[in-house]
């Protein structure tokens, strides 16, 4: 079955900068993949998807990117700010799944003041 | 847009105990419905998925049941608790491959 990898589990940056967060994907089926925002305490919220059959996608300062090849897909946040502080979540959707998410393990934003 | 009620938002039992927690959704049809559970810290597990009435799949052996007696209710139950079973727990639902979350429900079993 499908199993996706998330990079880092912990990223620090400075306020201002860019943040990347990494995906891989182990079935080459899958066709969709969000990421969600989860703040302290709260429910997840989808920020952003890409379904497979379009190579990058924006809204305003984040953007996705995906590799269909390589099987990885990426979450770019540009001028960060201290509310992009969260936990970050990918996820792929198997074809023929029932459109369930598979689920990576998180990533910890920390923004620097 | 959909609309995801979860209650209660935190809930302390003894180990031991019962366990309900509810989820009913707003705003559209025949939606597919989600148990997830997170421990402190860490990742959203999947406990239970329906595509509909009556039709339930369970992802992890588990002391914990779901139910799904409606269309748009869906429910969570344990007969008795384990401290294992602390965490928050997500009702989310889907009418296509978009999750919505519900609030949650943050249990302390003592």
């Amino acid at each position: 079955g499908e199993n996706v990898e998330q990079h880092p589990s912990t990223l620090s940056v400075q306020e201002g900068d860019s943040a990347v967060i990494k995906c891989t994907y182990s079935d080459s089926a899958s066709n969709y993949f969000p990421w969600y925002k989860q703040e302290l305490g709260k429910r997840p919220q989808l920020i952003i998807d890409i379904r497979s059959n379009v190579g990058e996608k924006k809204d305003q300062r984040i953007a996705v990117t995906l590799n269909k090849t390589a099987k990885h897909f990426s979450l770019h946040i540009t001028e960060t700010q201290p509310e992009d502080s969260a936990v970050y979540f990918c996820a792929a959707s198997p074809m023929d799944s029932n459109y369930q998410l598979i689920w990576g393990a998180g990533t910890k934003l920390i923004i620097k003041p | 847009s959909q609309t995801i009620h979860q209650w209660p938002a935190t809930l302390v039992q003894p180990v031991g105990s019962p366990l309900s927690l509810e989820c009913t959704v707003e705003g559209t049809s025949n939606p597919n419905l989600y148990w997830y559970r997170q421990a402190a810290g860490r990742g959203l597990q999947l406990l239970f998925y329906s595509v509909g009435i009556g039709q339930i799949s369970s992802e992890v052996p588990q002391n914990l049941s779901a139910s799904r007696p409606q269309d748009r209710q869906f429910i969570l139950s344990s007969k008795k608790l384990l401290l294992s079973d602390s965490g928050f727990y997500l009702c989310a639902s889907s009418a296509g491959y978009e999750q919505y979350f519900g609030p949650g429900t943050r249990l302390t079993v003592t």
